[in-house]
């Protein structure tokens, strides 16, 4: 079936202006998540989706940064004001439930990312 | 704070040879999960391996083979008679069962391993 699909692929954009990146999970999966990834590091968690649960917004790095899901379908990352050091590639990650005890439904699988350029 | 240390950035191996990659985890819950994950040059990133912190069997699939030791915090990969494909960064990654540390993945910084030819 398909896999997580994330857009654009790549955005390049100024200082200052605002940007949306859009995440499609895997149909039936009712987590979804955030992180960003630097050049040459690891991913950074940012934002958690559980059904119709409050999302976990504990990774967010600043109030620019908010996202939304409506219901267990897309999620939208907006960052507002862009900085210089909110270049990265931002990945999207779907599973069938987020909760430890879901055993193997537990697994995260990833988009292919946005990477995002602020110039 | 959970934390997980990939303390080979890079390793460079000759095809055929069999390499280790290794990961050291920190956590305070009694229930978590542990994660491999590549990351091939196209930059998706594909799922490998999950184990929960009560199994502590090692697991092997093929070429690639895990080694969980609880008692030194470690879940290391090795990949036997490595291959030019396996060139990729490698990220283990881990899950606890604390309220706000159950959901997201806490990542290594990974372990680029390019296999010449």
């Amino acid at each position: 079936g398909a896999g997580v699909s994330q857009s654009p692929s790549n955005k390049v954009t100024e200082k200052g202006k605002d940007v949306e990146l859009r995440c499609d999970p895997i149909s039936g999966h009712t987590a979804l998540y955030w992180y960003r990834q630097r050049l040459g590091q690891g991913l950074e968690f940012l934002i958690y989706f559980q059904g119709n649960s409050a999302p976990d917004k504990s990774g967010l790095p600043s109030d620019r940064f908010s996202a939304e899901r409506t219901g267990e379908s897309v999620s939208t990352l907006t960052i507002q004001r862009t900085q210089q050091e909110d270049s990265a590639v931002y990945l999207c990650a779907s599973s069938l439930t987020g909760n430890l005890a879901g055993g193997s439904s537990y697994e995260q699988y990833f988009g292919p990312g946005t990477r995002l350029t602020v110039t | 704070a959970q934390k997980v240390t990939q303390a080979q950035t890079e390793i460079s191996v000759v095809e055929k040879e069999d390499v280790t990659l290794d990961c050291v985890y920190e956590t305070r819950d009694t229930t978590y999960y542990l994660f491999w994950y590549k990351q091939p040059p196209s930059g998706e990133l594909v799922f490998l391996i999950r184990r929960n912190s009560f199994d502590e069997q090692n697991e092997i699939s093929g070429r690639y083979s895990w080694n969980f030791q609880k008692s030194t915090s470690s879940f290391n990969f090795t990949i036997t008679a490595s291959q030019v494909v396996d060139s990729a960064v490698y990220f283990c990654a881990l899950s606890g069962s604390f309220s706000g540390s159950a959901r997201q993945l806490t990542f290594g910084s990974g372990t680029q391993l390019t296999v010449l030819p």
